[in-house]
């Protein structure tokens, strides 16, 4: 079984709907994130939790919120979906234990299509 | 701020072909660097990495080296596959950042 998986692995909503993508993993991991991939631009974080009670903000938020509902999961939503927020969607955990490599383990992604 | 830079793609080789892949950065103090690959349909996964000046990252036949004088990190294999076909992404972080900063990706086609 993956070790960080995603829900829906695609979706098509429309214009003003609310999405919510899901977030599992089974790694143990305190931290979590989730990046947005656009052709081109790589890979940008649009939020990161190190815990269950500590939530930040990534370099592009706008227009997005995130809940750690528990140690394994972490969800993101699009309140009202746009079309500028069609991209591909990737989830991520890495651990901050002693030995800690820096390491992120990424899911499989979800593409999303607003229309 | 914080960035890194690659050779934009695509890269198209034929199998055997000698691998190169160019990534500078521009980072304070000695972050660590990483290479990612993204074969087709899949999420990103670690290919190597590197933490101090003169290491060498290895894996799977791929290999790069930290070299803090020229603010580089180039992938380099002696000899791809068709399966290392993919998108290839280097990434750094430093020791007061959460984060991974990520190049923008360059997607590697081998032919038979």
């Amino acid at each position: 079984d993956a070790d960080v998986t995603q829900t829906p692995r695609n979706r098509i909503t429309k214009t003003g709907k609310r999405i919510m993508l899901e977030c599992s993993q089974t790694k143990g991991h305190d931290r979590m994130y989730w990046y947005r991939q656009d052709p081109g631009l790589g890979l940008r974080l649009i939020y990161y939790s190190f815990d269950v009670k500590d939530i930040n903000k990534g370099e592009i938020s706008d227009g997005y919120s995130v809940s750690r509902q528990a140690q394994a999961k972490f969800s993101l939503s699009l309140e009202s979906a746009i079309p500028n927020q069609t991209a591909l969607y990737f989830c991520a955990t890495s651990d901050t234990g002693q030995g800690s490599t820096d390491t992120q383990y990424f899911g499989p992604g979800t593409r999303l299509t607003v229309l | 701020g914080d960035s890194v830079t690659q050779m934009e793609g695509p890269v198209t080789l034929s199998e055997e072909a000698f691998l190169t892949i160019n990534c500078t950065y521009t980072a304070t103090g000695y972050p660590s660097l990483f290479w990612y690959v993204q074969y087709p349909g899949e999420g990103l996964q670690l290919l190597l990495k590197a933490t101090k000046a003169d290491d060498k990252g290895s894996n799977k036949g791929f290999e790069a080296t930290y070299r803090k004088e020229t603010t580089s990190f180039h992938l380099e294999k002696g000899s791809v596959q068709v399966s290392d076909s993919a998108v290839y992404f280097c990434a750094l972080k430093t020791d007061s950042s959460y984060k991974l900063i990520f190049g923008s990706g360059t997607r590697l086609l081998v032919r038979p």
